[in-house]
This record gives structure tokens, sequence and C-alpha cells, in this order.
């Protein structure tokens, strides 16, 4: 079966700049993340979805970023205007309801 | 708050050797599972080995064994006849089991040398 996907792998952006990443989950999968992780560090969670509801965005920076689910499927996930310390790699995973994550390639994001 | 603790942050291993990766976590929940993911380097995330809180058993993948200790809250990871495609970083992951939140470590950097 195919994998998660991403795009765009890489991104270079002036600070203060908008930019996003899409996401195409595992097919059937009701449940998606978005993650961010900076250079040695383990993923953070951004937002998780539950079909197209939101069920967990607490550590989610409201004031600059967004995400969206439309349509229980592909998700993308929005940065406006973007900072300096926003440079991390975004991570996409999905699962169904009894298994585990399953994680897509990423987006290197580096704001100058 | 849920944390976990991955006391190594870089290991060595010669290739053909084993190496073992701790990691202990602090939950209150009873039922939960736990992951150890391997993120190698400049590559994606992938699912090494998964282990269900109410099996005394431990899990077995092919190299890859766990030594699950409940009581202790802990959680290692051994890796047998180490080979060069095991270079990656290594993040033990318990899932809570309401709402499958996993909790993540800082992750140990493996390094396996020829």
């Amino acid at each position: 079966e195919a994998g998660v996907a991403q795009s765009p792998r890489y991104k270079i952006i002036e600070k203060r700049q908008s930019v996003a990443f899409w996401c195409n989950p595992i097919s059937g999968h009701a449940t998606l993340y978005w993650y961010q992780q900076i250079l040695g560090q383990g993923p953070k969670l951004l937002i998780q979805f539950q079909n197209n509801g939101v069920v967990d965005d607490s550590q989610l920076p409201k004031d600059r970023f967004s995400a969206e689910r439309l349509k229980g499927v592909d998700s993308t996930l929005k940065i406006q205007p973007a900072k300096l310390e926003d440079s991390a790699v975004y991570l996409c995973a999905s699962s169904s309801v009894l298994e585990e994550q399953y994680f897509g390639p990423g987006t290197r994001l580096t704001v100058t | 708050a849920q944390t976990v603790t991955q006391s190594q942050p870089e290991m060595s291993v010669q290739e053909a050797e084993t190496v073992t990766l701790s990691c202990t976590y602090d939950t209150s929940e009873n039922n939960y599972y736990l992951f150890w993911y391997k993120q190698p380097p400049s590559r994606q995330m992938i699912l090494v080995i998964r282990q269900e809180a109410y099996k005394q058993q431990n899990a077995t993948e092919n190299r890859f064994s766990v030594n699950f200790q409940k009581a202790a809250k802990s959680f290692s990871l051994k890796i047998s006849d180490s080979q060069l495609g095991d270079t990656a970083m290594y993040f033990c992951a318990p899932r809570r089991p309401f709402n499958r939140k996993l909790i993540w470590g800082l992750g140990t950097s493996l390094a396996v040398n020829p």
C-alpha cells in the first residue's frame, strides 16, 4: 500500500513570509498528525485530527500556524508569518484506530 | 505530566555486536502501548517494534527485541548482530490509551561502525 505522502520535501523562505505543507495519509486512516521536529530533538505534536475534526491542538501556535483537513483525507499546515525559530522538519503521520502511526518523509523548512 | 527518559544521547557499536538502548517512562495509566521508532539520517521515521503493556512476553522482531519491565517502567531495546543500516536516531515512545498520543523521548543517536 502507498505510504504517507508529503510535499514539498524542502522549502526555504525568508522570515515573515508564508508557507504551506501538504499531507496525504494512508488510505483509510482516520487519524492524522502534524509534528514539528527541531534538529536534535524528538517530534513535537502540533495538531491531531480524527477524520476532519481536531482532537488536540494544544501545542499549535495559533497566532501563526493553522491546519485543516478537508473531507477527512488530505491536510495542509500553514505558517504565516514565519519566524526563524520555525526552521525544522515538519512530519505528517497517520494511523487507523488500533494501529501504530506511520510517518511521511517530512518537509524540511529553513527560514532565513 | 508524562515523561520519557532516554539516558544515552549517543552510543556506538561495532558491526555484528549487540547493543542495548535504554528508556524509562512515567505514566499513571495501566493499559498502553510502547513503541521504538528509528529515524535514519535524512530519512523518514519508521517503526521498529511495539509492545502491549498488558502482555508479559517481551516483543521480538528479527534482530530487535525489548526488555519490558512494567513495574519499573522500563522499556529497553536490544539490537543483535548490528548492521551499518542500523545507524540512526532511536526514539522510545509510549502511547496514551485514550487519545493515542505518543510521548516522545529526546532520542539516542546510534552509530554502527564497520
